[in-house]
């Protein structure tokens, strides 16, 4: 099956600095990748979708100013909590789609937490 | 907006038995794509079935198989003789492959597999 691969798989910061995450498909191109955020013991959250060289869209209530998304080439996306703060500590999964309406496949995903 | 409903927060089944998870969804459209995605401890989100809203027949994938209803919006998934493994919790997923945005999770359900 299709590989994602993201890193780093943990991450620790301090409050106001920012921190990025990578999101990578390993064997494919990825025409759209998607960022989820998921609370403990809840379901994933879809943050925003973002499409090889162009802006990402962005989930209502999501601050695109603060989660800023970019998917420079078609095998890499990335995300960055800029001004972090100890309320965005979370696990964060990025995932990527081959083809519009073909089955999605996940990252290992990235516990961010902010001290 | 399309949602989707796991009304089970948690399962239980004994090993070797079979148990089945509910899904239910709510969509306008005809055409779109079904998941069940299950998520044991390491957090890594894997995929164990898919179903085509166009097709007929339940997907089957080994001991893994659905029951999707479309007239009913229901898509079930059956584990047959469940093993310690099969543990995790377990979402259910629904796809709109004519929007890239839509891709939306059930709450999921958590399994536990007595020995």
């Amino acid at each position: 099956g299709a590989v994602v691969s993201q890193h780093p798989s943990r991450v620790i910061c301090k409050s106001g600095t920012s921190v990025k995450i990578e999101c990578r498909s390993l064997d494919f191109q990825a025409t759209t990748m998607f960022w989820y955020r998921q609370f403990p013991k809840q379901s994933l959250m879809l943050m925003a979708t973002s499409n090889e060289g162009s802006k990402a869209t962005y989930e209502q209530g999501v601050e695109k100013d603060k989660f800023l998304i970019n998917h420079a080439s078609l095998t890499l996306s990335t995300l960055t909590v800029t001004s972090a703060h100890p309320e965005d500590s979370s696990f964060y999964i990025c995932s990527a789609s081959i083809i519009s309406g073909n089955t999605i496949y996940f990252g290992e995903g990235s516990w961010l937490t902010v001290v | 907006a399309q949602t989707v409903t796991q009304s089970q927060p948690e399962m239980s089944v004994q090993e070797a038995e079979t148990v089945t998870l509910s899904c239910t969804y709510d969509t306008s459209e005809s055409d779109y794509y079904l998941f069940w995605y299950k998520q044991p401890p390491s957090r890594q989100m894997i995929l164990v079935i898919r179903q085509e809203a166009y097709k007929q027949q339940n997907a089957t994938e080994n001991r893994f198989s659905v029951n999707f209803q479309k007239a009913a919006k229901s898509f079930s998934l059956k584990i047959s003789d469940s093993q310690l493994g099969d543990a995790a919790m377990y979402f259910c997923a629904y796809r709109n492959p004519y929007n890239n945005n839509d891709m939306r999770f059930g709450a999921g359900t958590r399994l536990t597999v007595k020995p």
